[in-house]
């Protein structure tokens, strides 16, 4: 069974462009999870879907960020426009149930220049 | 506030010796505790989860305690081998609104040596 899939493993963007990070779960898993972690500091909540809909968002740091899950499958996040502080690694999870295991993806590294 | 603090921030130990991992939260309503290795370059993989009721558990050479009272956790590795190289991150899930949100600690990067 194919684990959580993520592309870019890499991105190296200039400030004010745009990138779109891609997450494709594991196969019948509802919940999605984008996390990310900035600056060697603790990985932190972005937010939720449970299929195509947004659970929590609370953890999305502003409007440049925009997620989506259409048809309830893969998710894009997009960093639109990208700025210096947005560099990190920003991971997926997915799991079968809410309250469930979740497993994460080998994570996008974003490098904004 | 909802917190995960970890230590220490990097620990080096000689292959074959044992190490424990330090974990103190303060989370609230507390769900479960899990620890993750992540390997450098790859995502998070899961080691244990225990819930209120579980005081330790076991996972191969890694075993993970908890105290629900003092809010502690500790992730004890024994016969440590170069590939526990690795960050090791304190995960706490707060059950927040019918579902379980994680947060994370810093986690603690430990390196084998031969």
């Amino acid at each position: 069974e194919a684990g959580v899939t993520q592309f870019p493993s890499h991105s190296v963007i200039e400030k004010g462009q745009t990138v779109t990070l891609r997450c494709d779960p594991i196969s019948g898993h509802d919940n999605l999870y984008w996390y990310r972690r900035v600056m060697g500091k603790e990985i932190k909540f972005l937010l939720h879907f449970v299929k195509e809909s947004k659970q929590d968002e609370s953890g999305m740091p502003n409007n440049r960020f925009l997620a989506e899950r259409t048809g309830g499958t893969y998710s894009t996040l997009k960093v639109q426009p990208a700025e210096l502080e947005d560099s990190g690694v920003y991971f997926c999870a997915s799991s079968q149930e809410m309250n469930t295991e979740a497993f994460f993806g080998q994570g996008t590294r974003l490098t904004v220049v | 506030k909802n917190q995960v603090e970890q230590s220490p921030q990097s620990l080096i130990i000689l292959e074959g010796k044992n190490c424990t991992l330090q974990c103190n939260y303060t989370v609230s309503p507390f769900s479960n505790l899990r620890w993750y290795k992540q390997d450098t370059g790859r995502g998070p993989v899961s080691l244990t989860i225990m819930t209120f009721s579980e005081n330790t558990k076991s996972n191969g050479r890694y075993t993970a305690t908890l105290d629900a009272d003092t809010k502690q956790s500790s992730l004890h590795i024994t016969a440590s081998q170069l590939s526990d190289s690795a960050s090791y991150i304190c995960v706490v899930s707060a059950s927040l609104g019918g579902y379980n949100k994680l947060i994370f600690g810093a986690g603690t990067r430990l390196a084998v040596h031969p």
